[in-house]
């Protein structure tokens, strides 16, 4: 069985700043990884995946992940925050082998201060 | 344009009434998926559909019901006997539900307020 947690409900960072979302996951099997932004009363958008090769991703918007197995982690970063960055964002994992079985992280509020 | 319509954006019902709600998607995906967003709770799957006839029950099925007569289409009712039925749904699809790999597209979700 797979889960995610998200450490933080809600981040706060000033605009210009770092952006570190926190992403841990528990998987009986090699994890997809994934990150997902959904804006106010809207869907989902993907903004980056892991499946395999490189343990650093990168993604839309000037996000960007790294799986650290060792860790069992895939924290969310992005150098310096826009205001339009604000939104709630979601780490998910997969199975590898069993097929397709998304399990969705409770969501990370971001807030971003001008 | 591909991608996944959800309609309406905004519904109301009265409290006993089924109401259904509509998912569209021209991907030519294989799979299709319903989830439930409260907040503070992330998603939770309600029901998905690997292929044409063919459904499954998520995680929280009880008071819902779906159907899968087109590939194009995963309509979802919500029943009498869902007994906290305001929520936000959002349906996604994805090429096929075999590999892990394969992310989930997502609609632009229908809000379900139930009075």
């Amino acid at each position: 069985a797979q889960s995610v947690t998200q450490l933080g409900s809600h981040v706060s960072v000033s605009e210009g700043a770092l952006v570190l979302l926190r992403c841990n996951y528990s998987s009986s099997v090699p994890p997809y990884l994934f990150w997902y932004v959904q804006y106010p009363n809207q869907g989902l958008q993907l903004l980056l995946k892991y499946t395999t090769g490189a343990t650093l991703v990168k993604g839309i918007n000037g996000f960007e992940a790294e799986f650290k197995k060792s860790e069992t982690s895939f924290h969310l970063t992005k150098p310096s925050a826009h205001m339009s960055d604000a939104a709630e964002y979601f780490c998910a994992v997969s199975a590898s082998h069993y097929g397709q079985n998304f399990v969705f992280g409770p969501g990370t509020r971001l807030s971003v201060l001008p | 344009d591909g991608g996944i319509t959800q309609s309406p954006k905004y519904l109301f019902r009265k409290e006993g009434q089924n109401v259904t709600l509509s998912c569209e998607q021209n991907l030519n995906h294989d799979a299709m998926y319903w989830y439930r967003q409260d907040p503070g709770q992330g998603l939770r799957l309600i029901y998905y559909s690997q292929i044409v006839n063919d459904f499954q029950k998520g995680d929280i099925a009880e008071g819902y019901s779906v159907s899968r007569e087109k590939k194009e289409s995963f309509p979802l009712t919500v029943t009498s006997a869902q007994k906290n039925p305001t929520a936000f749904y959002l349906c996604a699809s994805s090429i096929s539900r075999t590999s892990g790999s394969y992310e989930q597209y997502f609609g632009p979700g229908t809000r379900l307020t139930v009075t």
